[in-house]
């Protein structure tokens, strides 16, 4: 069965602060995706990341990093020195390609950046 | 590019009458749509798996009488929820992927409908 788990459900920082949202997911495929969604008040998606399992490699961009660890399975995201506009709910996700395509969210976790 | 729209991007109807709601991908053709449910303060979850010219495959738990999806071209599936109860008010998302490239992990979504029945 597939899984994804966001322990953290609200985080709320000041704004400048460095925040880790965490990812964990479930998987017993060996070939599979990892996304990372920003959901804005006004409720569109906002793809930031994906990461396949056969990259491990961390990625930057911007104020953006993401961790992806197999040996944890992990897959936390980094905001440094966060800003205003950064909050939003942040949804961590898993695919796979092939017939079973479909995605599984996590529980999202809903990021404060006050002023 | 891999632009999908929604229409209406919100709506408002009574209980007991039904609502349709379209999904197109407006520059690229998608052989898989999906829609996906997502109540206040909760995840997306996803309801059906719509492929075009077949008949939709909907996850455990969602009521395939209910929810009708029609996908009759490679731009355009319709989300139609019959006798809307209270209930059901919800945001409704759909994502689609892209045809002949192979990339069925990559979904592009929409920017959802809201529901609201009274």
């Amino acid at each position: 069965a597939q899984k994804v788990t966001q322990a953290q459900t609200e985080i709320s920082v000041v704004e400048k602060e460095d925040v880790t949202l965490d990812c964990v997911y479930e998987t017993r495929d060996t070939t599979y995706y990892l996304f990372w969604y920003k959901q804005p008040p006004s409720g569109e998606l906002v793809f930031l990341i994906r990461r396949n399992s056969f990259d491990e490699q961390n990625e930057i961009s911007g104020r953006y990093s993401w961790n992806f660890q197999k040996s944890t399975s992990s897959f936390n995201f980094t905001i440094t020195a966060s800003q205003v506009v950064d909050s939003a709910v942040y949804f961590c996700a898993l695919g796979f390609t092939g017939a079973n395509s479909k995605l599984t969210f996590g529980k999202g976790i809903t990021l404060s950046v006050r002023p | 590019g891999a632009v999908v729209s929604q229409h209406p991007s919100w709506v408002i109807c009574k209980s007991g009458t039904s609502v349709k709601i379209e999904c197109r991908s407006l520059d690229f053709q998608a052989t898989t749509m999906f829609w996906y449910r997502q109540f206040p303060k909760q995840s997306l979850m996803l309801m059906a798996t719509s492929n075009e010219g077949s008949k939709a495959t909907y996850e455990q738990g969602v009521e395939k009488d209910k929810f009708l999806i029609n996908h009759a071209s490679l731009t355009l599936s319709t989300l139609t929820v019959t006798s809307a109860h209270p209930e059901d008010s919800s945001f409704y998302i759909c994502s689609a992927i892209l045809a002949g490239t192979g990339k069925r992990y990559e979904q592009y979504f929409g920017p959802g409908t809201r529901l609201t029945v009274t």
